[in-house]
């Protein structure tokens, strides 16, 4: 049992790029999240998804699309890559969010 | 959004010490969750809480959910080394909203 892919583990990019961050779960979680952190900051929400088809924004969605075509899958775009970008990003899904989320291991991005 | 205020925001004590740390908001929650962070991973949970003045333990992690409903409190006795990482509080708004919001960490670290 996999749990919370994400891949990749690190990226970095130029200012301006594109790139998708992929994030895949086999749990049949149908709520599933996108979270930035960074030091002192804790966990930011992105956006987030409560099933198929179904999306809405977090805390700090700018600069950053969701789609949820599948129960599995939640990738996050990155649209225009910015410095402000230079995070450490986790995915997480779960049956429902008041028995906790699981995370995945977390993709190391850098914007230069 | 909601903010939830964690401290201390740092932790350096000796093996065997115990060890305490709070979370408070300023709007009560429904759901207390407390995770832990090892270095390069996702956050992994702890232990949840679910009505106000409850008392989990798990091992030698201990967590309370406030009377109030605006905090929870951790405690982690007889500290062994593995116990290095970073402690996230995490609460769920009422109505059963799908969102956690995460306090921003206390980064424990054992001197030998």
């Amino acid at each position: 049992n996999a749990g919370v892919t994400q891949t990749p583990k690190f990226q970095v990019l130029k200012t301006g790029q594109s790139m998708t961050l992929q994030c895949a779960q086999d749990m049949n979680h149908e709520y599933m999240s996108w979270y930035r952190q960074d030091p002192g900051m804790g966990l930011r929400l992105i956006h987030y998804s409560v099933g198929a088809g179904i999306t809405d924004q977090g805390e700090v969605p700018n600069g950053y699309n969701v789609s949820r075509s599948t129960t599995e899958d939640f990738p996050l775009r990155l649209l225009s890559a910015a410095p402000s970008q230079t995070s450490v990003y986790f995915c997480a899904s779960s049956n429902s969010p008041g028995n906790g989320y699981t995370f995945g291991s977390g993709t190391r991005l850098t914007v230069v | 959004g909601q903010q939830l205020n964690q401290s201390p925001q740092s932790m350096f004590i000796q093996e065997g010490e115990d060890v305490s740390m709070n979370c408070t908001s300023s709007s009560i929650f429904n759901t207390w969750l407390w995770y832990k962070q090892d270095p390069g991973e996702g956050p992994v949970l702890l232990i949840a809480l679910y009505k106000a003045g409850e008392l989990t333990s798990n091992g030698r992690l201990t967590a309370q959910f406030g009377i109030t409903r605006k905090d929870s409190f951790l405690n982690i006795s007889a500290s062994i080394p593995s116990d290095v990482g970073i402690y996230f509080c995490a609460g769920q708004p009422p109505p059963g909203n799908e969102k956690l919001t995460f306090g921003t960490g206390t980064r424990l670290t054992i001197i030998p």
